[in-house]
């Protein structure tokens, strides 16, 4: 069974640094791209970022690029995510998200979630 | 970027109606296209990839057509447990973007 368990998540001051860990369990993490994924307070879902299996390759989107990083230890089957100056505005549900799989070579929507971790930043 | 689009934003239909949720891409995008569930308080579920494909598990009253730029999901048979947020997401290229959610409710 997949599993995938955000932690790392808290209050932190504007300007401030976080943290987030995904543990994966149940699949083979090493052959698989990840996200994560934000959904503030009452609003829709917003994708963040992804890396691709090895970790060689990542993107963002705009709103955080320059300002988180993402990464994974594959001997761990850890997924992070670095998340510095933050603002008032990334306060939000952090998802890690698996990269589905179809028989197709673009296989990136998501087919397993984690509970989340709540981020919130405010003074 | 190419934008996503959804509409309604929200929408009420009583048991047992057909409902129809529509997305469209400021470009064309294939078929790389996915929608989300999400009732409240819960996480996103996937239901359909690649515009048509049906995730396993998910009951046979939920369907996806559409390429290129237009998009339909549609509820054959709308049942209380429906009741919940419904996403598209565009994957061919980053960034992976959502479109803004359409809220279904129960008449």
């Amino acid at each position: 069974e997949v599993q995938l368990l955000e932690s790392g998540g808290g209050l932190v001051q504007p300007g401030g640094s976080l943290r987030l860990s995904c543990a994966a369990s149940g699949f083979t993490f090493s052959s698989y791209a990840m996200n994560w994924v934000r959904q503030a307070p009452g609003k829709g879902l917003e994708w963040v970022s992804i890396i691709n299996y090895s970790g060689a390759n990542t993107y963002y989107a705009d709103s955080v690029k320059g300002r988180f990083t993402i990464s994974r230890d594959n001997s761990k089957n850890t997924l992070y995510l670095q998340m510095n100056s933050l603002r008032a505005e990334d306060t939000a549900i952090y998802y890690c998200a698996k990269r589905g799989d179809c028989s197709g070579t673009t296989c990136l929507f998501f087919d397993y979630w984690g509970q989340g971790t709540l981020v919130t930043v405010s003074s | 970027d190419i934008q996503m689009t959804q509409s309604p934003s929200s929408l009420s239909a009583s048991v047992g109606d057909r409902v129809t949720i529509t997305c469209r891409a400021s470009q064309a995008i294939s078929n790389y296209l996915a929608w989300y569930q999400q009732k409240p308080g819960t996480v996103p579920n996937l239901l359909i990839y690649a515009a048509s494909t049906l995730q396993s598990g998910v009951p046979s009253r939920f369907s996806g057509s559409g390429s290129g730029t237009d998009f339909t999901l549609t509820i054959s048979s709308l049942q209380p447990e429906d009741v919940a947020t419904y996403y598209c997401q565009k994957y061919n290229s980053d960034p992976l973007t959502f479109g803004g959610g359409t809220k279904v409710e129960i008449k």
